[in-house]
C-alpha cells in the first residue's frame, strides 16, 4: 500500500506570496490532517478534513486554509506569505475511530517551506 | 495547547546502551501514543497504549504508562545508530478542536 505522499517536497517563496501544498493519503484513509513543524514551537495542528469536511481547527489565522477532494486528496493554502511561515508541513491520513485520540496517524514525508 | 512534555529534550548514548524517555502530561487521557521522527522527515508511529495497560512492548520497545503520575516512558533497548532520531509522545486533544496533541520530543543520538 502506498504511504501518504506530499508535494512538493521543498518550496522557496518570498513574503507576500501564496503557496499551495498537496497531500494524497493512504488509500482507504478519509481523514486528513495538516500540521505546522517549527524549532520553536514544535508540532501545532492546522486543521482536519473528512469526508471533504472540516472536522477540527487549530489556532491559526485566516490565511491558512485547506480543502480536501472527493477522492481524499488535500490542499492546505497560505496567503500573503510572512517570514515566519517557514516550517515543515507535514500531512497526516487516518482511518476513522469513534475514540478520540485514537486514530494512528500515518505521515508524509513533509513540505520543507522557506519563506524568505 | 500542548498537553504532553518530554524529558530529556536531548540524549546522547553509545550503541548498545538503553535510552529512556519521558513523557509528562497534564489531563485523564484515554490513550498514549509515541512517534518517531527522522531529521526532516515525517513522524512515524511506533506504538499505542490505552489507559487500563501499564505496559507494551513491541520488537525493541517498551513502553509504560502511569496514569496516577499521569507519565509514560518510552524505553529502547539495545540502541543502534539506526535509532538515532526524535521521540513525540502524543495525547488526545482535550478541547473538541483539535487532533493529536504531540510534545516537542527527544532528540536521541545513538553513537556508534
Amino acid at each position: 500500500k502506498a504511504g501518504v505522499t506530499q508535494t512538493p517536497r521543498y518550496l522557496i517563496k518570498t513574503r507576500g506570496q501564496q503557496v499551495t501544498l498537496s497531500c494524497s493519503p493512504i488509500s482507504g484513509h478519509r481523514s486528513v490532517s495538516w500540521y505546522q513543524q517549527t524549532p520553536g514551537q514544535g508540532l501545532q495542528f492546522l486543521f482536519e478534513y473528512f469526508s471533504e469536511t472540516q472536522r477540527n481547527k487549530g489556532n491559526f489565522p485566516g490565511r491558512f486554509s485547506g480543502r480536501q477532494f472527493s477522492n481524499s486528496r488535500s490542499e492546505m493554502n497560505v496567503s500573503t506569505l510572512e517570514l515566519g511561515d517557514s516550517a515543515l508541513y507535514l500531512c497526516a491520513s487516518s482511518l476513522f475511530s469513534p475514540v478520540k485520540g485514537d486514530e494512528k496517524l500515518f505521515f508524509g514525508s513533509g513540505t520543507q517551506l522557506s519563506v524568505l | 495547547s500542548q498537553q504532553g512534555e518530554e524529558d530529556p529534550q536531548a540524549l546522547s548514548i553509545q550503541e548498545g546502551e538503553n535510552a529512556t524517555m519521558n513523557c509528562s502530561y497534564k489531563t485523564s487521557i484515554n490513550n498514549l501514543q509515541w512517534y518517531r521522527q527522522n531529521s526532516g522527515r515525517g513522524l512515524v508511529h511506533l506504538i499505542l497504549i490505552r489507559s487500563n495497560e501499564r505496559e507494551k512492548h513491541s520488537g525493541r520497545l517498551r513502553v509504560t504508562l502511569d496514569t496516577s503520575k499521569k507519565s509514560s516512558s518510552l524505553l529502547i533497548t539495545a540502541s543502534r545508530a539506526a535509532d538515532t532520531a526524535s521521540y513525540f509522545c502524543a495525547t488526545p486533544p482535550q478541547g473538541g478542536s483539535e487532533k493529536l496533541v504531540f510534545g516537542k520530543g527527544t532528540k536521541l543520538t545513538v553513537n556508534p
